[in-house]
């Protein structure tokens, strides 16, 4: 079974421009999550996604942030235009069912640097 | 506020030590308790996970401790081994939920 797939893996853009990151879920797996860690600090939600709908973007930061699911199979993650806080590795994750019992299976993460 | 508070930042032991990871929580909510295993490049992994039930977990080398008065649980690594050099990370969520609240991690390194 393929894992959960991000891309690209590292990220270096000027503030102000504009990244966008992607998410292949496991094939299947309806509920797709994605996370951030800002250096050293917690990894903390961003939002949920079950199928193309999205469940609870309470995590994002602020409207700089928008996050799609197209079809409810790949996710993108986009930053526009970004900001020297927005520095950090992305990780998304998905499950087949919700609720975090059954566990995530998290992808490896996108490193975004803003310069 | 962070709702899950994790010491200490940073670990070393020798082989065959036991390095201990201590988490504590404030929302009683919280009823799933899992720890996350990431090593560099790769993204956290579920290593195991207790709910407030019980107060001791064990999966082979790894066993998490549960105090649920004082709102605090623990891993233990057994025998640790130099593979064991990671970040660990504790968690805690309400299980309906599918949000996990995160510590700040701990770098373990396991020397030799």
């Amino acid at each position: 079974e393929a894992g959960v797939t991000q891309f690209p893996s590292h990220s270096v853009i000027e503030k102000g421009q504009t990244v966008t990151l992607r998410c292949d879920p496991i094939s299947g797996h309806d509920n797709l999550y994605w996370y951030r860690r800002v250096m050293g600090k917690e990894i903390k939600f961003l939002l949920h996604f079950v199928k193309e709908s999205k469940q609870d973007e309470s995590g994002m930061p602020n409207n700089r942030f928008l996050a799609e699911r197209t079809g409810g199979t790949y996710s993108t993650l986009k930053v526009q235009p970004a900001e020297l806080e927005d520095s950090g590795v992305y990780f998304c994750a998905s499950s087949q069912f919700s609720g975090t019992g059954v566990g995530y299976t998290f992808g490896s993460g996108t490193r975004l640097t803003v310069v | 506020q962070q709702q899950v508070k994790q010491s200490p930042q940073s670990l070393i032991v020798q082989k065959g030590g036991i390095p201990i990871i201590n988490c504590a929580y404030e929302n009683t909510a919280f009823d799933y308790f899992p720890w996350y295993q990431q090593f560099p490049g790769k993204g956290p992994a579920l290593l195991i996970a207790i709910r407030p039930d019980v107060s001791e977990k064990k999966e082979g080398r790894f066993t998490i401790s549960f105090n649920k008065s004082a709102k605090q649980f623990s891993l233990h690594i057994m025998d640790s081994q130099p593979g064991d050099s990671a970040t660990y990370f504790c968690a805690a969520s309400v299980d309906s939920s599918y949000k996990l609240i995160f510590g700040s991690g701990t770098r373990l390194l396991v020397r030799p």
